[in-house]
């Protein structure tokens, strides 16, 4: 069972153009929401996280927009560059040994077109 | 960099065979995670280990184990390996005992001949 629905799949974007990638979660025990991006070879690396509390958090380009009745939060990657071309994961994580570790989508290919 | 240590980068082996897979995790980091990569699966959870002590297991198979060592780097072993068992191993680390966010080593290639 998937914990954590990503979409899309796979996401082209002009440069100076929004990429915006979408997760849904199920169990609400889950309390904090990171994403990661992956470049081939590579890695996943800590790109910004979430906590329930907050409806969005934003660092330089990149934004998580989250909703909690709905159980869903995004990434907004404003001015989408080439260079940030790479593969996008979300997650998931809760308290306690069975929900400590990370659970994670099936990932976005981003390829932003100069 | 993100400070966690996988060695080696690559490994290619015979199927049968046993390797066995070293990370050192974050400095200060009590808690350690094995994660493998694949195409068909995406990022799997294997195992938890806090500061020596198995935490969780997640889908990890019978032929594969590991340890956390007192100075708190750990060691996946996989014995019996099969064709299928190629993938790319991670290892991340965190220092809480669960929960919040990890930090991933560049991770360990393994292909299985």
């Amino acid at each position: 069972q998937q914990q954590v629905k990503q979409s899309p799949q796979s996401l082209i974007v002009q440069k100076g153009g929004i990429s915006i990638i979408n997760c849904a979660y199920e169990n609400t025990a889950f309390d904090y929401f990171p994403w990661y991006q992956q470049f081939p070879g590579k890695g996943p690396a800590l790109l910004i996280a979430i906590r329930p509390d907050v409806s969005e958090k934003k660092e330089g380009r990149f934004t998580i927009s989250f909703n909690k009745s709905a159980k869903q939060f995004s990434l907004h990657i404003m001015d989408s560059q080439p260079g940030d071309s790479a593969t996008y994961f979300c997650a998931a994580s809760g308290r306690g040994s069975t929900l400590g570790r990370l659970y994670f989508g099936r990932g976005t290919q981003l390829t932003v077109w100069p | 960099d993100s400070g966690v240590t996988q060695t080696p980068k690559h490994l290619i082996t015979a199927t049968g065979q046993r390797v066995t897979l070293r990370c050192s995790p974050r400095s200060g980091d009590l808690s350690v995670y094995w994660y493998q990569q694949s195409l068909d699966q995406g990022l799997q959870f294997l195992i938890h280990y806090y500061n020596g002590e198995e935490r969780a297991k997640g889908n990890i198979l019978e032929r594969f184990s590991a340890q956390q060592f007192p100075d708190l780097h750990s060691e996946l072993n996989l014995s019996s390996l099969e064709l299928g068992d190629s993938a790319l191993y991670f290892c991340a680390s965190s220092p809480l005992s669960g929960g919040g966010g990890a930090f991933f080593g560049q991770g360990t290639r393994l292909t299985v001949v």
